[in-house]
């Protein structure tokens, strides 16, 4: 199985604030990679796909970016609502496998 | 609005049965893949079966193949798991989720809110 490794784990930043979350694939996986949004009680929510393409209706302030191994999950300008849990995830190949989640959290 | 409603979570005692289901509305349900993903308390996300949407292909995480079994009813724009031989460590929430198109592609663009499902004596 691929495994995703995200950094950081956690971390605190305040509304304004640039966020970088990275995701390392242990093989090349092209450009099939996605991120997601969680918060508690609420269904996971898709913010990128392809690596770097906008899901519908996603705010621009989130962008994605990478190939092969590293992947980068960048929120430009962090929002209140944007306090959340995100995941990367591959689909290269079977079974589609996510990092351990990245949980960010109000400084 | 596209929208997905789990059902059938519960406690069940292991080596027990559950089936859960997921309705979907708001989309032809027959044009899209579906998958299942779980949460186990305090854990990242673990993707578990997928169907396409003509029910003629499914796939498995080996930690449930054999004991689990995907199906849907088109007819009634509803997926299915059947979880058989129930372990503890299949103790989770159980998320259904959308493929983005009819052949199974592996990644979800639309999830519902969960079914809890807990395995224990």
């Amino acid at each position: 199985d691929i495994q995703m490794t995200q950094s950081p784990s956690a971390l605190s930043a305040s509304v304004g604030d640039r966020v970088t979350i990275t995701c390392r694939a242990s093989q090349s996986i092209n450009t099939y990679l996605l991120w997601y949004q969680e918060k508690p009680g609420k269904a996971p929510k898709l913010l990128i796909y392809a690596a770097s393409s906008l899901q519908s209706g996603v705010p621009s302030r989130f962008s994605g970016s990478g190939s092969g191994t590293d992947f980068t999950l960048t929120i430009s300008s962090l929002q209140p609502e944007d306090f959340a849990t995100y995941y990367c995830q591959q689909s290269y190949n079977t079974p589609p496998t996510f990092g351990q989640g990245t949980k960010v959290e109000i400084k | 609005e596209v929208q997905l409603l789990e059902s059938g979570g519960g406690l069940v005692q292991p080596g027990g049965s559950l089936r859960l289901s997921c309705a979907g509305s708001g989309f032809t349900f027959s044009s899209y893949a579906m998958n299942w993903v779980r949460q186990a308390p305090g854990k990242g996300l673990e993707w578990v079966s997928a169907i396409s949407g003509s029910g003629d292909n499914t796939y498995y995480a080996d930690s449930v193949k054999g004991r689990f079994s995907i199906s849907r009813d088109n007819s009634k724009n509803t997926l299915y798991l059947q979880m058989n031989s129930l372990r503890a460590e299949d103790t989770a929430l159980y998320y259904c989720a959308r493929d983005p198109s009819h052949t199974v592609l592996f990644w979800f663009d639309t999830w519902g809110q969960g079914t809890q499902v807990t395995v224990s004596s």
